[in-house]
């Protein structure tokens, strides 16, 4: 079964500083991997996603992934970042059941707070 | 993008009484439909896989009977909390995907915030 790890529960960055939220997956096959950012009291928002092909994705919002797979790896960067960016972030593993779904193991969010 | 659309956004209910989610696909047909669960300051877990004109998967620990899930046509699936107790109060979202799509991109819901009182 897959699993995501999300090793940092809480981030402080200072507004305008980079960013690097860790992920770490465990899958046997190729994985499709996504992160999504929820604010408070609101649902998700893709941020990014990798399917194949170019292991650096860029997505909105200004953020990046690299999917690495000898680290089994999947971080998130952002090179400055903005009050706005301060939500949960989540990222998840995605397997193709029958039926052609698309189920989701997410880990278990970073927290991240944006200092003025 | 494809479009998933969730109702009620929000429901206040009273312990004991019954609540339905619908969770639509707008735009295209989905055999399989997925139903999150999230507690408060808590991760997303995977309740149960909705099937078309089959049971659902239910993942282990979800009660069946208490949540109910139907997916009655290609483009609707339904969770009823019956018998809804306070701890049953959490964010529920669903999600589905494009089967035309090549990329296999889930499309999520608006998400639905129940309070049991």
């Amino acid at each position: 079964a897959q699993s995501v790890t999300q090793p940092d529960i809480h981030i402080t960055v200072s507004e305008g500083a980079s960013l690097e939220l860790r992920c770490n997956y465990s899958y046997g096959a190729t994985p499709y991997l996504f992160w999504y950012v929820q604010s408070p009291g609101q649902g998700l928002q893709l941020l990014l996603k990798y399917f194949s092909g170019d292991t650096l994705v860029q997505g909105i919002k200004g953020f990046e992934a690299e999917f690495k797979r000898s680290q089994s790896s999947f971080n998130l960067r952002k090179p400055s970042v903005h009050w706005s960016d301060a939500a949960e972030y989540f990222c998840a593993v995605g397997v193709i059941v029958t039926g052609g779904g698309n189920k989701l193991t997410f880990g278990t969010g970073t927290q991240l707070k944006v200092e003025l | 993008g494809a479009v998933v659309s969730q109702h009620p956004s929000w429901v206040i209910c009273k312990s004991g009484t019954s609540v339905k989610i619908e969770c639509r696909s707008l735009d295209f047909q989905a055999t399989t439909m997925f139903w999150y669960r999230q507690f408060p300051k808590q991760s997303l877990m995977l309740m149960a896989t909705s099937n078309e004109g089959s049971k659902a998967t239910y993942e282990q620990g979800v009660e069946k009977d208490k949540f109910l899930i139907n997916h009655a046509s290609l483009t609707l699936s339904t969770l009823t909390v019956t018998s809804a107790h306070p701890e049953d109060s959490s964010f529920y979202i669903c999600s589905a995907r494009d089967p035309r799509n090549r990329i296999p991109e889930a499309f999520f819901g608006q998400g639905t915030r129940l309070t049991v009182v």
